[in-house]
């Protein structure tokens, strides 16, 4: 089945850091990505969906210029959080899928901001 | 506003029996359901889904129900084991596209 890799599993930066999380499609071209962010006893909660070779679409209350993301190529999305703050520590879960696989999920990213 | 609900945050079942796992939506417009199955710190296990133009789908022990007009769906576990014991989450989309989460429902099978 189709398989998304999300890198890496778990990352703790201190506070204005940058941290980078990847998402690739190992077996099939993603036409569109999303980002997912999950808080404490709540459901995951949509950030932004990536098209490749375009801006991605940010849902609102998402600060672009922090949760910055970029979808250069068809089996790569990434999602880089920007001058980290203890507020941004939370569970990131990216998504992918193509004309023909609905949505595969990665494993998700803990991070932590110290 | 919750497009999908899951109104029991907790289940507990005896190991053997069936659990049931209950969801609510709002929004007709949804045609592709899925279940999730999450352990602690990792990402959801995709379990199974089910389109619109279905009211079940099957597959080994897992069986969700599609009930449409009571925009109601739900998962049944036959029979319930102990590795089953995780948070299962419901989720609903436009053909495949933004899904819409519900807040999850933690299952405990007890041997």
């Amino acid at each position: 089945g189709a398989v998304v890799s999300q890198h890496p599993s778990r990352v703790i930066c201190k506070s204005g850091t940058s941290v980078k999380i990847e998402c690739r499609s190992l077996d099939f071209q993603a036409t569109t990505m999303f980002w997912y962010r999950q808080f404490p006893k709540q459901s995951l909660m949509l950030m932004a969906t990536s098209n490749e070779g375009s801006k991605a679409t940010y849902e609102q209350g998402v600060e672009k210029d922090k949760f910055l993301i970029n979808h250069a190529s068809l089996t790569l999305s990434t999602l880089t959080v920007t001058s980290a703050h203890p507020e941004d520590s939370s569970f990131y879960i990216c998504s992918a899928r193509s004309q023909t696989v609905k949505a595969f999920f990665g494993q998700g990213t803990r991070l932590t901001v110290v | 506003d919750q497009q999908v609900k899951q109104n029991s945050p907790s289940l507990s079942v005896q190991e053997g029996r069936i659990s049931i796992l209950n969801c609510d939506y709002t929004n007709s417009m949804f045609d592709y359901f899925l279940w999730y199955k999450k352990y602690p710190a990792e990402g959801p296990t995709f379990l199974i889904s089910i389109s619109s133009i279905k009211d079940k789908n099957e597959d080994g022990r897992f069986t969700v129900f599609l009930n449409k007009s009571a925009k109601h769906l739900s998962l049944h576990i036959v029979p319930s084991q102990p590795g089953d014991s995780a948070v299962y989450f419901c989720a609903a989309s436009f053909t495949g596209n933004q899904f819409y989460f519900g807040t999850g429902t933690s299952l405990t099978v007890i041997p």
